[in-house]
């Protein structure tokens, strides 16, 4: 965790078409990493996590993938739907797990 | 379940003043942390509790504080404030495994807006 990094900042999509969001973290022992929805006026909420003894996690449209060498992970949302349109924020653990450090978010816009 | 509930919901205050804000847990979450939400930024740690101890902070001042009652309740405390503290706090609860994080249940925020 401590300094998680989110690209990009924005990311505009036509319905259908597919989105990636990127993040970096720079702590080697971090080993839990969630992503969190957070649409307008509501609070954030959980969609997908992943451990670092897992490379891929997929749940229906979303899947979320880990490469603890280079210390990076994406979202990836497939078949965007108007209803995906929200801020993204990726999150990871520190070297101990009390502390959870969040990227500065994703803002997504579904085109219809 | 009750989720996590925050109070007060939106609130006003001037320069110097102090505030005090209140989150109650889902019940039988003992782990609670707190983020500071503003629009760039993200979601910035200020510190989590567990069974009525700090076990992490985050970098904020010392104007920064907080504690945690023995039912879980959680408070968090910022004096002298300042126009830059103007955010939206954000409380939430987890159930601690004791072995490794997991989900974070957030409450709707408090709005603080300082003048």
């Amino acid at each position: 965790g401590e300094n998680v990094e989110q690209h990009p900042s924005t990311l505009s999509v036509q319905e259908g078409d597919s989105a990636v969001i990127k993040c970096t973290y720079s702590d080697s022992a971090s080993n839990y990493f969630p992503w969190y929805k957070q649409e307008l006026g509501k609070r954030p909420q959980l969609i997908i996590d992943i451990r670092s003894n897992v490379g891929e996690k997929k749940d229906q449209r979303i899947a979320v993938t880990l490469n603890k060498t280079a210390k990076h992970f994406s979202l990836h949302i497939t078949e965007t739907q108007p209803e995906d349109s929200a801020v993204y924020f990726c999150a990871a653990t520190g070297s101990n797990d009390y502390k959870l450090s969040f990227g500065a978010g994703t803002t997504v816009t579904v085109r219809a | 379940k009750a989720g996590v509930t925050q109070t007060p919901r939106y609130l006003i205050k001037t320069r110097g003043q102090q505030v005090t804000l209140s989150c109650s847990p889902i019940s039988g979450h003992r782990s609670v942390s707190w983020y500071q939400q503003t629009p760039g930024q993200g979601l910035q740690f200020l510190f989590e509790y567990f069974s009525e101890t700090q076990r992490n902070k985050g970098n904020f001042p010392g104007r920064f504080s907080g504690r945690q009652f023995s039912n879980s309740r959680s408070e968090m405390n910022v004096s002298t404030l300042e126009l830059g503290d103007s955010a939206l706090y954000l409380c939430a609860s987890s159930f601690w495994s004791g072995r490794s994080a997991g989900e974070l249940f957030f409450g709707e925020g408090s709005r603080l807006t300082v003048l």
